[in-house]
């Protein structure tokens, strides 16, 4: 089966611009996650959506962060305006069906970097 | 909120040890904890994971034990080889068979470095 896609794989913008990155997760997957990996940590859970609904974005910076996740399928991740503590890598992760025991299979993630 | 912690942050064997990576929780709520390996550059990937109605579980070189009373849990690689170097990270979730969780909250990673 496909993998969950991400893209842009790179992405350098100066502070105070606007990204958009894009996730496909794997076909069939109710559940999507967002997470941010600052560089040396681990990830930490931006948003969470179950079918296009939002479960949980309590630590979505909601002031700079979107998301949505329109006809349940793919997810896009807006940073407006972008800040220097925004550079890390950014993970798509998808579950068929979220609190399962199921494995959360991430994406390649997109390495932001912001000047 | 859940509060993950993971020590040693760097760990160097030679090839053919033991390593030994512990991780704590602070929900006593939660009840999955897979542990993720992540190579440079690359995505994180599952490598072995223990449900709380289960004390040990083995997977060929890799092993991981839970302690409830504790919160506390570990993995355990034997016979390491070059090819286990990497980071790995210990998660943690609350998960009930379909419902809103499964948000996993992660530690902060050890790099493993294994000389051949």
């Amino acid at each position: 089966e496909a993998g969950v896609a991400q893209s842009p794989r790179y992405k350098i913008i100066e502070k105070r611009q606007s990204v958009a990155f894009w996730c496909n997760p794997i076909s069939g997957h109710a559940t999507l996650y967002w997470y941010q990996q600052i560089l040396g940590q681990g990830p930490k859970l931006l948003i969470q959506f179950q079918n296009n609904g939002v479960v949980d974005d309590s630590q979505l910076p909601k002031d700079r962060f979107s998301a949505e996740r329109l006809k349940g399928v793919d997810s896009t991740l807006k940073i407006q305006p972008a800040k220097l503590e925004d550079s890390a890598v950014y993970l798509c992760a998808s579950v068929p069906l979220a609190g399962g025991w199921d494995e959360q299979f991430f994406g390649p993630g997109t390495r932001l970097t912001v000047l | 909120g859940e509060n993950v912690e993971q020590h040693p942050s760097t760990l160097s064997v030679q090839e053919g040890d033991s390593a030994v990576i512990k991780c704590t929780y602070s929900d006593s709520a939660s009840n999955y904890f897979p542990w993720y390996k992540q190579e440079l550059g690359k995505r994180p990937q599952l490598i072995i994971d223990i449900r709380s109605n289960v004390g040990e579980k083995k997977d060929q070189r890799i092993a991981v034990t839970l302690n409830k009373t504790a919160k506390h849990f570990s993995l355990h690689i034997t016979e390491t080889q070059p090819e286990d170097s990497a980071v790995y990270f210990c998660a943690a979730s609350k998960n009930a068979g379909g419902t809103s969780y499964g948000k996993l909250t992660f530690g902060q990673g050890t790099i493993l470095t294994v000389h051949p």
